[in-house]
């Protein structure tokens, strides 16, 4: 299976922040790349399709970029409902895999 | 409104099945993949299992060890996963979610399913 790793683990900022989370694959999965946002108790919602395209409704101060082994997903200027944690997830092969996630909390 | 219904989630003992539906109102089932996605507690996400639009493929996550059957009905808009030998392990809430181009673009609720004795 192929495996992703995302970085950090875990992050506190203040609203206004730019923040920035790394999605890296074990191995070249072209743009087959996806980012989710969940808050607690509620199902993930998707933000980022094919590595670098906005979903409908997702506010502009989300992007995404990368391709092949490394992505990025970046917050322009981070807002209170922001808060929450972020997954990465490969569609390239047919068995789907996550990363761990990323926590962003309110430092 | 697109809109995908979990049930059938509980409480069961290790080495006991489950079946869980998923009815989905508000898009043409037929023209989707989809998949179903579990949560531990505490714990990332973790897909579990693909059915293509007419289900003529099926895919699944090694760890289930061929424990677990997807499968559709797109006469009736609904979705289903059986769930036999369950493990502590399996204790997980349950989505069921819309394949777009590889991507989840809508989810369900989710379900709770407890595996203990």
């Amino acid at each position: 299976d192929i495996q992703m790793t995302q970085s950090p683990s875990s992050l506190s900022a203040s609203v206004g922040d730019r923040v920035t989370i790394t999605c890296r694959a074990s191995q070249s999965i072209s743009s087959y790349l996806n980012w989710y946002q969940q808050k607690p108790g509620r199902a993930p919602k998707l933000l980022i399709y094919a590595a670098s395209s906005l979903q409908s409704g997702v506010p502009s101060r989300f992007s995404g970029s990368g391709s092949g082994t490394d992505f990025t997903l970046s917050i322009g200027s981070l807002q209170p409902e922001d808060f929450a944690t972020y997954y990465c997830q490969q569609s390239y092969s047919t068995r789907w895999t996550f990363g761990q996630g990323t926590k962003v909390d309110i430092k | 409104e697109v809109q995908l219904v979990e049930s059938g989630g509980g409480l069961v003992k290790p080495g006991g099945s489950l079946r869980l539906s998923c009815v989905v109102s508000g898009f043409t089932f037929s023209d989707y993949g989809i998949n179903w996605v579990r949560q531990a507690p505490g714990k990332g996400l973790e897909w579990v299992s693909s059915i293509s639009s007419s289900g003529s493929f099926i895919y699944y996550a090694d760890s289930l060890k061929g424990r677990f059957t997807i499968s559709r009905d797109n006469a009736e808009n609904s979705l289903y996963l059986q769930m036999n030998s369950l493990r502590v392990e399996d204790t997980a809430v349950y989505y069921c979610a819309r394949d777009d181009s590889g991507a989840n673009d809508y989810w369900g609720q989710g379900t709770l399913v407890t595996v203990s004795s």
